[in-house]
């Protein structure tokens, strides 16, 4: 089974407005973190923002949130206020275990690519 | 930030050529660092965890006498694909965690390097 599952190959989203990028995970460790990158069209991976299995509350960091349902295993990324620079491959990705437990392995989902019309 | 230094960015050999790519850490210790490959439009699939010191760690299915890594330092660790053939053309892009921070770090990844095997 797939560790971390991105439903959306694709996505379109009118400059301006919101969008939400799926990502649901699997583990059965209770210790986890789920991560989002950007990846545009040059190739560099960007790191967006962070959540912890512990963490109570949904992160966020700047444009960006998490909307984090961990009953549900999904972590899904908001971008609020899409900007054409927005237009990049999507990536969710989940490193499983402590510090104690792991080497810090991600597990990357297979990407959504977002494109912001103007 | 962190900056994690790649090179060379691209480069066109011919087959049967063994290629060196160096992934520097400029302004942090890292004690592990990470080898990935990754295809035209898809995502990024661990090769390897390079440890300071220490042997690589390789992940099932990545042939270790054909991506030697050496991780010398704790600011570099270079991959080199011996005697390259038309099939290992890919983008490879590594990452490194900053040696000593918390687990909701996240990899700090190179620009990448895109391989051709003419």
């Amino acid at each position: 089974a797939q560790k971390i599952t991105q439903t959306q190959p694709g996505m379109f989203v009118q400059e301006k407005e919101a969008v939400t990028l799926d990502c649901t995970y699997d583990t059965s460790d209770p210790s986890y973190g789920l991560f989002w990158y950007k990846q545009p069209s040059s190739g560099e991976m960007i790191f967006l923002i962070y959540q912890g299995s512990y963490d109570q509350q949904n992160a966020t960091e700047g444009r960006y949130s998490l909307n984090f349902q961990k009953a549900r295993k999904s972590a899904n990324l908001v971008i609020s206020a899409s900007q054409l620079g927005d237009s990049a491959m999507y990536f969710c990705a989940m490193r499983e275990g402590d510090s104690g437990g792991s080497n810090y392995k991600l597990t990357f989902g297979k990407g959504t690519l977002l494109t912001v019309n103007p | 930030g962190a900056v994690v230094s790649q090179h060379p960015s691209r480069v066109i050999c011919k087959s049967g050529t063994s290629v060196k790519i160096e992934c520097r850490s400029l302004d942090f210790q890292a004690t592990t660092m990470f080898w990935y490959r990754q295809f035209p439009k898809q995502s990024l699939m661990l090769m390897a965890t390079s440890n300071e010191g220490s042997k690589a760690t390789y992940e099932q299915g990545v042939e270790k006498d054909k991506f030697l890594i050496n991780h010398a330092s704790l600011t570099l660790s270079t991959l080199t694909v011996t005697s390259a053939h038309p099939e290992d053309s890919s983008f490879y892009i590594c990452s490194a965690r900053e040696w000593g921070r918390g687990t909701n770090q996240p990899q700090h990844f190179g620009d990448g390097t895109r391989l051709s095997i003419l």
